[in-house]
C-alpha cells in the first residue's frame, strides 16, 4: 500500500525548534518530488515547501522562508521538515505529500499523509 | 488573503451540475497546469483533478476540470451527498516560485 506517515508534531513554545517527519512506503520514494502542506485551524490549505528528488531543486513558501527547512534521505524514504523560530501562527496541521508529476511547475500532489499537528503556545 | 481566488461556498441539488472557479494570473494559472483537490474535515486532501483536466485513476468521471486564460473551474455532474465537502484549487506561480491554493469553496448539498 501507498503510504505517507508523518510524525514529530507537538506542543512547541514560541520561538522553539521542531523537526517533522514522513516516512514513505508502498512506492519508490526516490523517483519522487515531494512537498510540505499545513492547514491551520479553521483555515484552507497553504503549501510550504517542495523538494526534488535528488534535493537540487528547493522552494519555501514566503511565510516559511529562511526558518524552516526541508530535506529528504532516499536511503531512509523519508522526508523532513526542520522549523525553527516557530510563532503563534505556525499553528496547524502538517501533510507531507507526494508530486505526481516529473517537475514542480506540473502540479498534482497525489498522495497524502495523514498529518501532525504543530501548536505554538507558551 | 489567497493568490488564487474562489468562491468561499457553492450549493446545488442532488443530481444537479455545480461548478466551482479559480481565478488566478498570468503568473499561475495563465502559465501553469491547475490541480483541485477535495477535502472532508478532519481528513488529508485528495487530488481529484491534475494538468487542468486529467483525473487520477478511481476518480469518477462526474468530476470534470478546465481552463481558459488566468481562471479554472471544477464541475461536478449528478451531485451527490456524500460531495458536500471542501475544494481547493492550485498551480504554481512562476512570480513567487511556489505553489499556491485558492482559499477553499465548501460546496452544499440541498
Amino acid at each position: 500500500e501507498v503510504q505517507l506517515v508523518e510524525s514529530g508534531g507537538g506542543l512547541v513554545q514560541p520561538g522553539g525548534s521542531l523537526r517533522l517527519s514522513c516516512a514513505a512506503s508502498g512506492f519508490t520514494f526516490r523517483t519522487y518530488d515531494m512537498n510540505w502542506v499545513r492547514q491551520a485551524p479553521g483555515k484552507g490549505l497553504e503549501w510550504l515547501s517542495y523538494i526534488n528528488r535528488g534535493s537540487s531543486h528547493i522552494y519555501y513558501a514566503d511565510s516559511v522562508k529562511g526558518r524552516f527547512t526541508i530535506s529528504r534521505d532516499n536511503a531512509k524514504n523519508s522526508l523532513y521538515l526542520q522549523m525553527n523560530s516557530l510563532r503563534a501562527e505556525d499553528t496547524a496541521v502538517y501533510f507531507c505529500a507526494r508530486d505526481r508529476a516529473a517537475t514542480a511547475r506540473e502540479g498534482g500532489m497525489d498522495v497524502w499523509g495523514q498529518g501532525t499537528t504543530v501548536i505554538v503556545s507558551s | 488573503q489567497s493568490v488564487l481566488t474562489q468562491p468561499p461556498s457553492a450549493s446545488g441539488t442532488p443530481g444537479q451540475r455545480v461548478t466551482i472557479s479559480c481565478s488566478g494570473s498570468s503568473s499561475n494559472v495563465g502559465s501553469n497546469p491547475v490541480s483541485w483537490y477535495q477535502q472532508f474535515l478532519g481528513t488529508a486532501p485528495k487530488l481529484l483533478i491534475y494538468s487542468n483536466n486529467q483525473r487520477p485513476s478511481g476518480v469518477p468521471d462526474r468530476f470534470s476540470g478546465s481552463k481558459s486564460g488566468t481562471s479554472a473551474s471544477l464541475a461536478i455532474s449528478g451531485l451527490q451527498s456524500e460531495d458536500e465537502t471542501d475544494y481547493y484549487c492550485a498551480a504554481w506561480d512562476d512570480s513567487l516560485n511556489g505553489r499556491v491554493f485558492g482559499g477553499g469553496t465548501k460546496l452544499t448539498v440541498l
